[in-house]
């Protein structure tokens, strides 16, 4: 069955570096893009990032841009979101999630992990 | 950016009547939209993909419809456990990739 496990969230000062990871199983990894969606406490989901199959194309949010990096080891089959100078209003748990489509990233999510919280405070 | 605009923010009904929730986007988006479930503490679950195709494992009781602007997810007859927050998503002009505000179905 398919698995989706993030881990590496915390509590983190404003202005630091956290890198989340996504371990992933019960399915060919290199074949399909992945992305990052993240829910503030108590609110909706927001998209943040995506990266193609083979890693070549990447993706961002507006709101994450020029801070945050996606990338993935089809070796390991890990998917990995390095996150820098943190704001507050990074504060969300983060989901990974498969994109459905074969090869090409077709912007919908078939399958989630559990998420991790990350908690941006002083 | 497409902006998707869900209605209403909350719908409280009692389990086995029928459901209808709206999403409406700021352009057209075709068919390219998809419909979400979660739980309290879960992650969102694939309901609905390309407006009106049910995922796997989906019940019958779910269905999509719609095109361009104008969205419509039904729950035929509500089922305790589909008692939850509901998203629409577009993946019609992408990136960013969007989603609405969310629909609470809440037990009457």
């Amino acid at each position: 069955q398919v698995q989706l496990v993030e881990s590496g969230g915390g509590v983190v000062q404003p202005g630091r570096s956290l890198r989340l990871s996504c371990a992933v199983s019960g399915f060919t990894f290199r074949n399909y893009g992945m992305h990052w969606v993240r829910q503030a406490p108590g609110k909706g989901l927001e998209w943040v990032a995506v990266v193609s199959y083979d890693g070549s194309n990447k993706y961002y949010a507006d709101s994450v841009k020029g801070r945050v990096t996606i990338s993935r080891d089809n070796s390991k089959n890990t998917l990995y979101l390095q996150m820098n100078s943190l704001r507050a209003e990074d504060t969300a748990v983060y989901y990974c999630a498969k994109d459905p489509g074969y090869y090409e990233s077709s912007g919908q999510f078939d399958y989630w992990g559990q998420g991790t919280l990350v908690t941006v405070s002083s | 950016e497409i902006v998707l605009t869900q209605s209403p923010a909350t719908l409280s009904l009692s389990p086995g009547e029928r459901a209808t929730l709206s999403c409406r986007a700021s352009q057209s988006v075709s068919t390219y939209l998809a419909w979400y479930q979660q739980k309290p503490g879960q992650a969102p679950r694939l309901l609905i993909f390309d407006a009106s195709n049910r995922a796997t494992g989906i019940p019958a009781r779910f269905s999509g419809s719609g095109s361009g602007t104008d969205f419509t997810l039904t729950i035929g007859s509500l089922e305790p456990e589909d008692f939850a927050v509901y998203y629409c998503q577009q993946r019609s002009n992408w990136p960013p990739l969007t989603f609405g505000g969310g629909t609470k179905v809440e037990i009457k």
